[in-house]
């Protein structure tokens, strides 16, 4: 049973590309969660979707940064005219669908680390 | 907003129980206790959540005191492999695992 993929691992882009970023949950998971690391610093949260919705974005910035979750395929973060600042570990997680989410636990991808040049 | 405190770092020999202590004064009646620990630059690993109860599994015990305010996380027989940021969360619904600055734990040789 492979946990959480992302890919890719490292991704390397120049100020103005758009960066993709793609989560595979884990068999079975239909809730993924986005969260950004900026270095030396903690876990910020972006993004919760289940399948073919996004339940909350509080944590996603205004403008450029987008997410989806299709009913096929990975989840995928978007991120438009990338900047310095977006240099980060992008991490993924994944739960099942569950009644009491809260006692659920989330299993976490190994990440993707954005260097904007 | 974060709803735990935790010490920002601690040390434990080897061979040790590491006892790593959370407060959550604020939590509710039905929000779980969430211990994940993060290793170098890899991403967050599970180790154990709790309500109410005391629970154990392979990896780690959590003990939450009676009033639910606050836990401590037990690695019985601490190893150099268990370095790591330990975050304590509570966690307040589907969506919301909030992490905090946690413990930075250093076993020592």
């Amino acid at each position: 049973n492979a946990g959480v993929m992302q890919n890719p691992r490292h991704l390397v882009r120049r100020r103005g590309q758009e960066a993709r970023l793609r989560c595979s949950p884990m068999k079975g998971h239909s809730h993924v969660y986005w969260y950004r690391q900026l270095p030396e610093e903690g876990l910020k949260f972006m993004v919760y979707l289940q399948k073919e919705n996004i339940i909350d974005e509080s944590g996603m910035p205004k403008e450029r940064f987008s997410a989806e979750f299709p009913k096929e395929g990975p989840s995928i973060l978007r991120i438009q005219q990338v900047v310095r600042g977006d240099s980060a570990a992008y991490f993924c997680a994944s739960s099942p669908g569950s009644r009491n989410s809260m006692n659920t636990e989330a299993f976490f991808g190994q990440g993707t680390r954005l260097t904007v040049v | 907003d974060a709803k735990t405190t935790q010490p920002t770092s601690m040390d434990c020999a080897e061979g040790r129980a590491a006892n790593l202590p959370c407060n959550h004064s604020t939590i509710s009646g039905n929000e779980y206790v969430y211990w994940y620990r993060q290793i170098h630059s890899q991403g967050p690993q599970y180790i154990i959540h709790g309500l109410k109860n005391n629970e154990t599994n392979e990896m780690a015990s959590l003990i939450i005191t009676e009033d639910r305010k606050s836990s401590t996380l037990i690695l019985p027989h601490a190893t150099l492999r268990d370095t790591a940021v330990y975050y304590c969360i509570v966690r307040t619904g589907a969506n919301n695992l909030f992490f905090g600055t946690g413990t930075r734990l250093t076993v020592i040789p």
